[in-house]
This record gives structure tokens, sequence and C-alpha cells, in this order.
């Protein structure tokens, strides 16, 4: 069964201060790994999209890197507009289904 | 601009109602889901549909059904509303490289 878990839950920073959140997964085939960003009240915000091991994609202060086992989405310089819950998710090709796994999210509070 | 529109934003509807839930996607995506959303749980796939007239069960199809006559249309049906399935509903679509949302149906059910 396809696992997806991030860490941490909950995360607090400093504008300007850097960081990392963790997405750790399970899935039998990897079609794609998925980044979003929620914003209270509103669906998901497509980020990023990585398909491969020691992939990365960059938007504005973001940056997602990919390895067999897990992925990191890492902010540089935050600012508190930054501030929301990141989701990531997996797509599994195993048997042709497309089904998308996500994780729990981590809520992201940037302070000026 | 791709785009995923739910009908309604705000529902309030009686135990024991029948509830649709309806979804409308603009890029001719094969792929459409139905989530629900809760806090702590995140988001949990109710059911999900890759051709018209073809669907799966998700992790939590209890309770629910869901229609997909035409491709671009994916409904979500509460047969008999309960309180238990107040929630944050979302709907998404996908391609191979990408999948969009749309806002969110906030129901509650009385």
């Amino acid at each position: 069964e396809d696992q997806v878990t991030q860490s941490p839950e909950a995360l607090r920073l400093q504008e300007g201060e850097s960081s990392s959140l963790n997405c750790s997964y399970t899935v039998s085939g990897l079609r794609g790994l998925f980044w979003y960003r929620q914003d209270p009240g509103k669906g998901p915000e497509f980020l990023f999209t990585l398909y491969s091991a020691g992939e990365e994609k960059e938007k504005e202060r973001l940056k997602a890197t990919l390895t067999k086992k897990e992925s990191f989405l890492h902010i540089t310089a935050p600012k508190p507009e930054d501030s929301a819950t990141y989701l990531c998710a997996v797509q599994d090709h195993q048997g042709g289904s497309e089904k998308l796994v996500f994780g729990k999210g981590t809520k992201l509070t940037v302070n000026p | 601009d791709v785009k995923v529109t739910q009908s309604s934003r705000y529902l309030v509807k009686r135990t024991g109602e029948k509830v649709f839930l309806e979804c409308v996607q603009d890029m001719d995506h094969e792929n459409m889901f139905w989530y629900r959303q809760d806090p702590g749980l995140g988001l949990r796939l109710i059911y999900f549909s890759y051709d018209v007239k073809m669907k799966e069960k998700g992790d939590i199809p209890e309770g629910y059904s869901v229609s997909r006559e035409k491709k671009e249309r994916f409904s979500l049906i509460l047969e008999s509303a309960s309180t238990n399935q107040t929630s944050m509903y979302l709907c998404a679509s996908s391609s191979p490289t990408r999948a969009f949302f749309g806002q969110g149906t906030r129901l509650t059910v009385v």
C-alpha cells in the first residue's frame, strides 16, 4: 500500500530563516511526486512535480528535490506570505491506476 | 487558465438528505478524484474515476457513491447524509504531470 509521511507536522520560522520540509514515501512504482501549497479554506495549489531521483525544481524561494525514498521542500529566506500548509502526494503507476495519495501536510508559519 | 469548478463553496444539509456535490473540469483530463479533508487526518481519497463511467473506490468510500456520465463532470453523492460526513470536500482532475484542485465545498450536516 502506498504511504506518504510528512514531517514536521508544524514548523515556525522567523522571516529570513531558511529550512526544509520532508516527505518520505513508499510506492510500488513512482509515477510522480507532487508538492502543493494550501491556504486556509481553499483548495491545494500546485507547485511542482518530480519524476525521478536526483531531479530538482525551483520556484521563487522554494526548491524541491527527490531521492528514491523521500523529497525535500527547501524554503530559502521565507517571508510571512509563505505561511501555508504544504502537501506532498505520490502517484503510483502500479496496475495502471493513477491514484494520488497525500501526506497529512506540514503547517508552516513565518513570523515577521 | 485551467479550471476545476465545484458547484458550491458552502452547503448545509439535514441528516438523512441525499446530497449531490458537482465538479467540472475544462482540461480534458481522464482522471478525476474526490477527497475529504479533516483536521489532523489530511486528504483522504473517497473515489476516483479514470474514464467516463469508470470508477474505483478510494480509502473511505462507505456512505458515498459517484457518477461520471461525461468526461468533464464527476459527481459525489451522499445517499443519506450523516453528521460524520461534515467535512471539506475537494475535487481534483489530473494529467500525467500535475493535478489541479477545485476551491472546495464545506459541507455541514445538521
